[in-house]
């Protein structure tokens, strides 16, 4: 069964530094990846995804991405942090169940940014 | 805005109630989803429903079902209620069934039980 796990369920930086969300996945096939943010009381939103096209993926927000087969892994990064990416990430993968698609997510990781 | 609409957002019930949650898909989409997000269990998929027909079962109780409905809308039915049922749940919709395909959520209904 393909399935991610996202290290680490809180992540803190400051203000401009470096965004590193990390997330690694385990497929039999190639993987259809993608990643979700939640602002608090907000529903989920795509903010970027992996599809076989690039290894590197750039999203909104600045985000991005990059597939390294090798590694298994589909970390999220952000050169700068501003203080209104403070949210929760969500690592997905792309699954069949009886023949039709589903996401299953990680287990989150929350991003808090200090001035 | 992602085009889905869910309501209430917000509902409060006591322990051994009925509720009903209802989702109206982005226009044109066909699949709807629906998630259950707790902090204990994260986001657990529940059941997803296909051009009306139920397609795939996830961890979803036998308390709780759902059904999607000619117009596409879908609704939620959680019924003897238990405290631990207390949870945002999600829905969510997509066009396709392509393993690329994204979903796109609604802002989520918060059930408190009491």
């Amino acid at each position: 069964a393909q399935s991610v796990t996202q290290l680490g369920s809180h992540v803190s930086v400051s203000e401009g530094a470096l965004v590193l969300l990390r997330c690694n996945y385990s497929s039999s096939v190639p993987p259809y990846l993608f990643w979700y943010v939640q602002y608090p009381n907000q529903g989920l939103q795509l903010l970027l995804k992996y599809t076989s096209a690039a290894t590197l993926v750039k999203g909104i927000n600045g985000f991005e991405a990059e597939f390294k087969k090798s590694e298994t892994s589909f970390h999220l990064t952000k050169p700068s942090a501003h203080m209104s990416d403070a949210a929760e990430y969500f690592c997905a993968v792309s699954t069949m169940n009886t023949g039709f698609q589903k996401l299953v997510f990680g287990t989150g990781t929350r991003l808090l940014v200090s001035p | 805005d992602s085009g889905v609409t869910q309501t209430p957002k917000h509902l409060i019930t006591a322990t051994g109630q009925r509720v009903t949650l209802r989702c109206s898909p982005r226009s044109g989409d066909l699949s709807v989803y629906w998630y259950q997000q707790s902090l204990d269990q994260g986001l657990q998929f529940l059941i997803q429903y296909y051009n009306g027909e139920e397609r795939a079962k996830g961890n979803i109780l036998e308390r709780f079902s759902a059904q999607q409905f000619p117009d596409l809308h879908s609704e939620l039915n959680l019924s003897s209620l238990e405290l631990g049922d207390s949870a945002l749940y999600f829905c969510a919709s997509s066009k396709r069934q392509d393993l690329n395909t994204e979903a796109f959520f609604g802002q989520g209904t918060r059930l408190t039980v009491v």
